[in-house]
């Protein structure tokens, strides 16, 4: 199986800041999945990149596949108490079906 | 909301006991999968099913069990359960056993004593 490594573990920040959030492995992947969740709730889809270089944005989120399909990182633009969660990355196998979860970075935004 | 739903909410049962945990995927979803979260081993694949057939299995230990009715709801079955047993589980479906994008419920926070 497959690891998916998150860094950084924890992140605390003020609100309007920039920040970013890396998700690195030593294999590729077909696709990567970037989930956020919320205290007791179930792991909500942010975005599913499948080509390497691509480059997804969801309003202040921009979402980027590497080259080798083998990373992508997590940008916040303008950070709001409203992104405070755990941000998940999940890689698909191909042939594969079940996702690999990284163990997640926690983004706490201070009014 | 994902359109995926789980019961119970809350369950809190001693050791050695069993439960059952169910799932109803999202309207048109075939595929289900399940899914244990614990604080230090993150979001474990345990096991899936698609239109009423395991598909794939993960890390799912052999006192735990499930299954896929002909309306495709899921149960995840945990027997003579342990104090390290208690994780939340999440159920999440997809459309097509090979689809990337999977969508979760709101997950069953186990509790064992």
């Amino acid at each position: 199986t497959q690891l998916l490594e998150q860094s950084p573990q924890f992140l605390s920040i003020q609100e309007g800041e920039n920040l970013t959030v890396y998700c690195n492995s030593s294999s590729v992947f077909s696709s990567l999945q970037w989930y956020r969740q919320e205290p007791g709730e179930g792991p909500v889809l942010l975005v599913t990149v499948v080509t390497g270089g691509e480059v997804k944005k969801l309003k202040r989120l921009t979402f980027q596949f590497g080259d080798a399909r083998k990373d992508s990182s997590l940008h916040i633009t303008a950070a709001q108490p409203g992104d405070t969660g755990l941000y998940l990355c999940a890689g698909g196998e191909a042939g594969r079906r079940a996702l690999t979860f990284g163990s997640g970075t926690r983004l706490q935004v201070q009014p | 909301d994902s359109g995926v739903t789980q019961t119970p909410k809350h369950l809190i049962t001693a050791t050695g006991q069993r439960v059952t945990l169910r799932c109803s995927p999202r309207s048109g979803d075939l595929s289900v999968y399940w899914y244990q979260q614990s604080l230090d081993q993150g979001l474990q694949f345990l096991i899936q099913y698609y239109n009423g057939e395991e598909r794939a299995k993960g890390n799912i230990l052999e006192r735990f069990s499930a299954q896929q009715f002909p309306d495709l709801h899921s149960e995840l079955n945990l027997s003579s359960l342990e104090l390290g047993d208690s994780a939340l589980y999440f159920c999440a479906s997809s459309p097509r056993p090979s689809s990337y994008e999977q969508y979760f419920g709101p997950g069953t926070r186990l509790t064992v004593t």
